[in-house]
Parts: structure tokens; sequence; C-alpha cells
């Protein structure tokens, strides 16, 4: 069965400055992978997902992702975060093949600071 | 732009009470979901429909059950609603067919508190 690791509960970060949000899944033959944004009081929006081909996935507010499968992880980066970006982030993986159900990380909550 | 609705984004009852929880997607999607989510630990899955009448059981069915009765409804109903039932809850729906790689798109959820 399928796992989702998010390391990091919480990541503080100054406004403008580099962050990474690390994802580690448990290994299967294949994997489709995401992370989600969730701004306060409401849902979960699609920021990016990886399904095949190029291992650098590109997403909106300028973030982007890298499947790595020899160590089964997918981070998400952003070069220059703003104050806009303070939400809570979740990666999810298909729970397994030929199923539509999906494991979700416990979330990592980003900070951005003035 | 898929939409999901959920009826309420805030719910309190007490306890014993029977809870429904409405959600509809106006994008013709086959599938839907019910989360709750947790703090510390994320969201997990209590039901999943692939279609009218449909279900499956997630990973924490128990005391919950859902009703699909029309493709663009899905309805969780808390039997007898207690108090560790306290939690946001999240709908979502996807497309089905092919490889099953479609994202969920998510309401904005229903805050419940059981008194």
């Amino acid at each position: 069965a399928q796992s989702v690791t998010q390391l990091d509960s919480q990541v503080p970060v100054f406004e403008e400055a580099p962050v990474e949000l690390r994802c580690n899944y448990s290994s299967s033959v294949s994997v489709y992978l995401f992370w989600y944004v969730q701004y306060p009081n409401q849902g979960l929006q699609l920021l990016l997902k990886y399904l095949s081909g190029s291992t650098l996935v590109k997403g909106i507010n300028g973030f982007e992702a890298e499947f790595n499968k020899s160590q089964t992880s997918f981070h998400l980066r952003k070069p220059s975060v703003h104050i806009s970006d303070t939400a809570e982030y979740f990666c999810a993986v298909r729970k397994g093949p030929g199923t539509y159900k999906y494991i979700f990380g416990t979330g990592t909550r980003l900070k951005v600071l003035a | 732009d898929v939409k999901v609705t959920q009826s309420s984004r805030y719910l309190v009852k007490r306890t014993g009470e029977k809870v429904f929880l409405e959600c509809v997607q106006d994008m013709d999607h086959e599938n839907m979901f019910w989360y709750r989510q947790d703090p510390g630990l994320g969201l997990r899955l209590i039901y999943f429909s692939y279609d009218v009448k449909m279900k499956e059981k997630g990973d924490i069915p128990e005391g919950y059950s859902v009703s699909r009765e029309k493709k663009e409804r899905f309805s969780l109903i808390l039997e007898s609603a207690s108090t560790n039932q306290t939690s946001m809850y999240l709908c979502a729906s996807s497309l089905a067919g092919g490889p099953s790689n479609q994202p969920q798109h998510f309401g904005d959820g229903t805050r419940l508190s059981i008194l």
C-alpha cells in the first residue's frame, strides 16, 4: 500500500527567499503525484501534478516540483516566495493501481514572514 | 471551471443527532469523495463513489454513511453524531475513465462542531 510522508509540519521563510517543501512516497511500480494548496478557510486547489514524462513539473503561482524515482521524492519548490503564499500544502499519491483513491500527506504549513 | 459546492460552511449539532452534509458538483464528474481533515492527520478518506448508487468505504467509514441518488450530488450522513466527529469535512470530485490520474476538485469545506 502507498504512503506519503511530509516531514516538515511547519516551514517559516522570509519573503523573497526560496523554499522547498518535502514529500516522500513509498515505492510503487507506477505513481501519480500531486501537490495541493489550501488557503485559510478554503478547500484544496491543485498546484501541479506528475503523471509521466519530464521529471520537472511546473505549476501555478510559480511553483515547481521534481519527481525523483530513485529517492521516491516529489519536493515542491519556489525560488522566491510572497506573503500570499502563506498556506498549507499537501502532497498526494494514488493509492494503488486501478484505483481512483488517493493518499494525502499530513500537510506542511508555510508561513512567509515580512 | 469546476465548482464543488458544500451546502454549509459551518454547522453546529448535538450529540446523537442525525447529520446530513450535502455536496453538489456541476461538471458531470463520475467520482465523488468525502474526506475529514484534522490537524496533524491531513485528509482521511471516509467514502468514495464512482457512480450513482455505487460507493466504497474509505479508510475511516465507521459512524458514517453516504448517499448518491443523482450524479451531481453526494451526501455524507452521520447516523448518530458524536463529539469525536467534530472536524472539517471536505467534498471532492474527479473525472473517471482511462488512467486513474485525474486530480480532485474540492469544495470549501464544512466545519462541523458536535456539542
